[in-house]
């Protein structure tokens, strides 16, 4: 089965800092790949996805390229903000039951 | 726009009560899911269903019963609460095939007291 290693956390920034979270992934053949964001309180958004080697995911100011020679998708931003705090997680999705595989998720707080 | 709804927000049950925790999905999508979120422990997979009244264990179905009777609606059962089921509640649903990711809900806050 697919399995994933992610930055552990916490993650303290100061506002306007850049921002990068660690993301490796085993898997069999091709996963997507996803990254989600968990505001306090709240459940799972989708964040940003890429279903192929080289694609860019970009949404809200943050990125991530899927890179298959090193099986990695980390998530990088390069100002972030008070309201990006939150927990990230990293997820591939693939094999023949297409279920999506959670990293452990990362807290990120960004102080003003 | 398309949504995974669950019913409670925040729940306060006691100790040894039947407990049931809805999910309700607009989207016609095949696949539902329950997880649990703890602090350190990540997601953990409850139950889930690939269709109407097929269901699988995942990772931690002890203590835990579902149902879906219908395709939108996926009912997660705590047989008889213990505190130790304090925890959010995350639903989830997909569709059968292909890699669309998971649509989640906004989740329930469960305390047994």
């Amino acid at each position: 089965g697919n399995s994933v290693t992610q930055m552990e956390g916490p993650v303290t920034l100061s506002e306007e800092a850049f921002l990068t979270i660690n993301c490796t992934y085993t898997a069999t053949g091709y996963p997507s790949l996803f990254w989600y964001v968990q505001y306090p309180g709240e459940g799972l958004q989708l964040l940003l996805k890429a279903t192929k080697a080289d694609d860019k995911g970009s949404n809200k100011g943050f990125e991530a390229t899927y890179r298959k020679e090193t099986t990695s998708f980390h998530l990088e931003k390069g100002s972030v903000q008070v309201s990006d705090s939150a927990v990230y997680f990293c997820a591939p999705q693939g094999g023949s039951n297409y279920k999506l595989t959670f990293g452990k998720g990362t807290l990120l707080t960004v102080n003003p | 726009d398309v949504k995974v709804t669950q019913s409670s927000r925040y729940l306060v049950k006691r100790t040894g009560e039947k407990v049931f925790l809805e999910c309700v999905q607009d989207m016609d999508h095949e696949n539902m899911f329950w997880y649990r979120q703890d602090p350190g422990l990540g997601l953990r997979l409850i139950y889930f269903s690939y269709d109407v009244k097929m269901k699988e264990k995942g990772d931690i179905p002890e203590g835990y019963s579902v149902s879906r009777e219908k395709k939108e609606r996926f009912s997660l059962i705590l047989e008889s609460a213990s505190t130790n089921q304090t925890s959010m509640y995350l639903c989830a649903s997909s569709p059968y095939e292909g890699n669309y990711g998971y649509t989640f809900g906004s989740g329930t806050r469960l305390t047994v007291v």
